[in-house]
This record gives C-alpha cells, structure tokens and sequence, in this order.
C-alpha cells in the first residue's frame, strides 16, 4: 500500500523562525509532489508542485526540496509570520495508485507572534 | 478562489436522509475528482471522471454514494441513508487532463460540509 506520511502532526514556532515541514513516502515512482494549505474549514490551496524530475522549487519565502530515492520532501517557509499559520498538506502522484493525489495527514502550524 | 465551486458549502442532514453536493470544475477541465476529508486527516480518494465517464472508484465509496457528471461538466455526489460517520468534508478538484503531465495541475473547490447528526 502507497503511503504519505508527515511527522510532526503538529508544529508551534514563534514569529522569524523558519519551519521546516516534513513529507515522506514509500513508492519513490512518483509523477510529481505537491504542497498545499489548508486554511481551518477551507479547501485546499497549492503552494509548490515538484515534478519527479525536479529536486527544488521555490516560491517568495517557501521552498521544496524532493528527494525520491530516500521517499522524502521538505518544505522550507522562511521568515514564518502568524499569517503562516493553517496546516500543510503534502500529496503525492505515485505510478502504482493511477491519476489520484496520495495526501499525507498533515502537519497543524503555529506560528506565535 | 481557484475556480472550482462547491455547493452547498455547509449541510447539517438527520441521519438515514440522503444529501447531494454539486460541483462545478474549472471549465476547460476534462478530470474531475471528489475527495472526503475527516477532521485532522488528509483528504482521501473517492472518484474520478474523465468527461462524463467515471474511470475509478474507491473502496471508501460505498453501495450508498453515487456520483455522476451527466454532460461532462458539473458532477454530483449523493449519499442516500446518511450515517454518522459520513460527516466530513467532500472536496471536489479539477485538472485539463491527466495530472501525470507536467503543467496539468489539480485544483480543489472549498469544500462541502456534511455534519450527520
């Protein structure tokens, strides 16, 4: 069974700090990888899209790495501000599951001011 | 707003009523998908549709969820005989075509609501 796993669920930094969110999967045959936000009650927002080909993409403070052979991503916000706040999702399109995102669970972020 | 809508937003339904959300995707968009999303978990695949033909289906998608997209364009899901643990969230996403090509990026509507009680 493909899995997606993200550790912490949760995660409390004070305002500068960067965060560093964890992502990692088993099938390492990914299409792509994807980061979201989810905002509380709100559907989910993309950040970064990473094509297996790719190891980084980066967006203003936010930048994901992606590294298939160890089944890892991490995603870098720089600078966090209380607006970072939400959970973050990362998804994978794995070969073996067909045209449908794999989501890990989540990490929760709070950022204090 | 990434151009995918959901409708109703919120839904609050006794349980053993059947509930129906709409979907409008992206409007070029040929894939249509529909996720459910618990509290504290990740969305987790329902099923999808390529134009009006539904390609895949989830075991979570039980005898008593049915979704179509009659003309290939807007799709709905239904639930007859709500339970308790249907409330989650229904997330509906959209892509031009397959997600495997680079550029063909899924997009997700806000969501809908269900609370069974």
């Amino acid at each position: 069974k493909q899995e997606v796993t993200q550790i912490p669920a949760a995660l409390s930094v004070p305002e500068g700090e960067n965060l560093v969110l964890n992502c990692s999967f088993t099938d390492s045959a990914i299409y792509n990888l994807q980061w979201f936000r989810q905002d509380p009650g709100k559907g989910l927002t993309s950040l970064l899209l990473i094509q297996s080909s790719q190891r980084e993409q980066t967006s203003g403070r936010l930048n994901a790495s992606l590294d298939k052979s160890s089944g890892r991503s991490t995603l870098y916000i720089a600078a966090s501000q209380p607006g970072d706040s939400a959970t973050y999702l990362c998804a994978a399109l794995i070969k073996a599951a067909g045209n449908k995102l794999t989501f890990g669970g989540g990490t929760r972020v709070l950022v204090k001011p | 707003d990434t151009g995918v809508s959901q409708d109703p937003r919120h839904k609050i339904t006794k349980r053993g009523q059947n509930v129906t959300f709409r979907c409008d995707p992206i409007s070029e968009h040929n894939r249509l998908y529909w996720y459910r999303q618990t509290l504290g978990q990740g969305p987790e695949f329902l099923t999808y549709f390529q134009n009006e033909a539904q390609l895949e289906k989830s075991r979570l998608l039980s005898d008593r969820f049915s979704a179509e997209r009659p003309k290939g364009s807007f799709s709905t899901l239904e639930i007859q005989r709500t339970e308790q643990g249907d409330s989650a969230m229904y997330l509906c996403a959209s892509s031009l075509a397959t997600p495997r090509v680079p550029g063909n990026t899924i997009y997700f509507g806000e969501g809908s609501w269900l609370t069974v009680v």
